[in-house]
């Protein structure tokens, strides 16, 4: 089944503990990205990568690292956690930049406390 | 990026069409105009995209206005699974990151 994969669901951590959220996809999309869903603030994107090696910032890249060593993962890195990235994550991939169909993982609700 | 407009909430019955506006009145000449939905608990789901002329696929029909300004998102038999906020994207041209921004969306409840 073509899907998208986040680690963990769920996750409560303290301040400052660096902690990494995985995304794995099976569809061998060269086009990955990261966003975080706040109340009142929409889906805004974090950080995205076109493809293996090749990363960039989105909208709201402060506080977050991302790698792309392989082209089915895309973690997301949280060095020092800070409360205010208390957050909805969700990964999402596509074919490349091009096509429209994005498809999304099922989320990661993070907790800093 | 251009900016869209949709309800807040719309409801629906079970087994009638649904209509969902979008106004997007800023709309430039190489913006695509995507659906994506979100069930509770779920991360978003592609719908329906297109650029100017009417689109249909298995889950649902695009209607676009002739001067592009808006467009409906028809849902053609409402079931209790289609309860979701529908969100209407513009998208730029690729080489921008194929970047979603999503709004606020329209919450539709289906009533049984």
């Amino acid at each position: 089944e073509a899907q998208v994969t986040q680690n963990p669901r769920y996750l409560i951590t303290v301040t400052g503990k660096k902690l990494t959220v995985t995304c794995s996809q099976n569809m061998n999309h060269e086009y990955m990205s990261w966003y975080r869903q706040d109340p009142g603030l929409g889906l805004r994107q974090i950080y995205y990568s076109m493809n293996v090696e090749v990363t960039d910032k989105g909208d709201v890249p402060e506080g977050y690292k991302v790698s792309r060593k392989e082209k089915r993962n895309f973690p997301l890195i949280l060095e020092s956690p800070s409360p205010n990235q208390t957050s909805l994550y969700f990964c999402a991939s596509s074919l490349d930049s091009s096509v429209p169909e994005a498809f999304f993982g099922q989320g990661t609700r993070l907790t800093v406390v | 990026d251009a900016k869209t407009t949709q309800p807040n909430s719309m409801e629906s019955n079970e087994e009638e069409p649904v209509h969902l506006p979008c106004n997007h009145s800023t709309i430039s000449g190489t913006d695509y105009i995507h659906w994506y939905r979100q069930l509770p608990s779920q991360g978003p789901e592609y719908v329906i995209h297109g650029l100017t002329s009417n689109v249909n696929n298995r889950m649902a029909s695009l209607a676009i206005a002739e001067d592009r300004k808006s467009s409906t998102l028809i849902l053609h038999r409402a079931t209790l699974r289609d309860a979701a906020v529908y969100y209407c994207i513009l998208r730029d041209s690729p080489e921008y990151g194929n970047k979603l921004v999503f709004g606020a969306g329209t919450i539709l409840r289906v009533k049984s």
